[in-house]
């Protein structure tokens, strides 16, 4: 067990809907990091947040989006849902702002577009 | 921007017996920080083990050790006396350090009994 948690486990839902994905990162870790995990393309960076305020952006469609929390936990929300979009998504958690920092991950969302 | 490459898509090996899984990664930096992933089929992604590119001593983690060769840009995971939990896909990632992992393709390994 990493110690990140991510709710839901799996969701489904159809074309066109607004999804919420919750992550809470390790205790202690201040940054959370979002991956997409895809047959086609493979395990993509999407976002990542430091002490709430948004650090990086990776390959994150504009439907996308997401926010840090004051209590460091992030929430990943999709909408205009696609059949392209189901896949599985990642959270992973850090605790240093620079430097060697290892990312822990949760166990995923896994994503069904229907 | 920075890739990693693993060019072995599938390996498999027998149980007990050691197996090395290929990575290599291109980059510009000096420093960064290599990792190798491990994701069984419950899909948690799991850390095998990290490598700081200042270090010249390769990282070891119980069975596990890599091959670091920081001027071939090669970063090699070896497993050695197999056992049948060993069997997951394994990602090579590359990090600037507290910034994005950049994953190859993965390298899905079996262990036959």
């Amino acid at each position: 067990d990493s110690g990140v948690t991510q709710t839901p486990k799996h969701l489904i839902t159809a074309t066109g809907q607004r999804v919420t994905l919750r992550c809470s990162p390790r205790s202690g870790d201040l940054s959370v990091y979002w991956y997409q995990q895809s047959l086609d393309q493979g395990l993509q960076f999407l976002i990542q947040y430091y002490n709430g305020e948004e650090r990086a952006k990776g390959n994150i469609l504009e439907r996308f989006s997401a926010q840090q929390f004051p209590d460091l936990h992030s929430e990943l929300n999709l909408s205009s849902l696609e059949l392209g979009d189901s896949a599985l998504y990642f959270c992973a958690s850090s605790s240093q702002p620079a430097g060697e920092d290892t990312q822990y991950f949760g166990p995923g969302t896994r994503l069904t577009v229907l | 921007a920075q890739t990693v490459t693993q060019s072995q898509p599938e390996m498999s090996v027998q149980e007990a017996e050691t197996v090395t899984l290929s990575c290599t990664y291109d980059t510009s930096e000096s420093d960064y920080y290599l990792f190798w992933y491990k994701q069984p089929p419950s899909r948690q992604m799991i850390l095998v083990i990290r490598q700081e590119a200042y270090k010249q001593q390769n990282a070891t983690e119980n069975r596990f050790s890599v091959n670091f060769q920081k001027a071939a840009k090669s970063f090699s995971l070896k497993i050695s006396d197999s056992q049948l939990g060993d069997a997951a896909m394994y990602f090579c990632a590359y990090s600037r350090g507290a910034q994005k992992l950049v994953f190859g393709q993965g390298t899905r390994l079996t262990i036959n009994p």
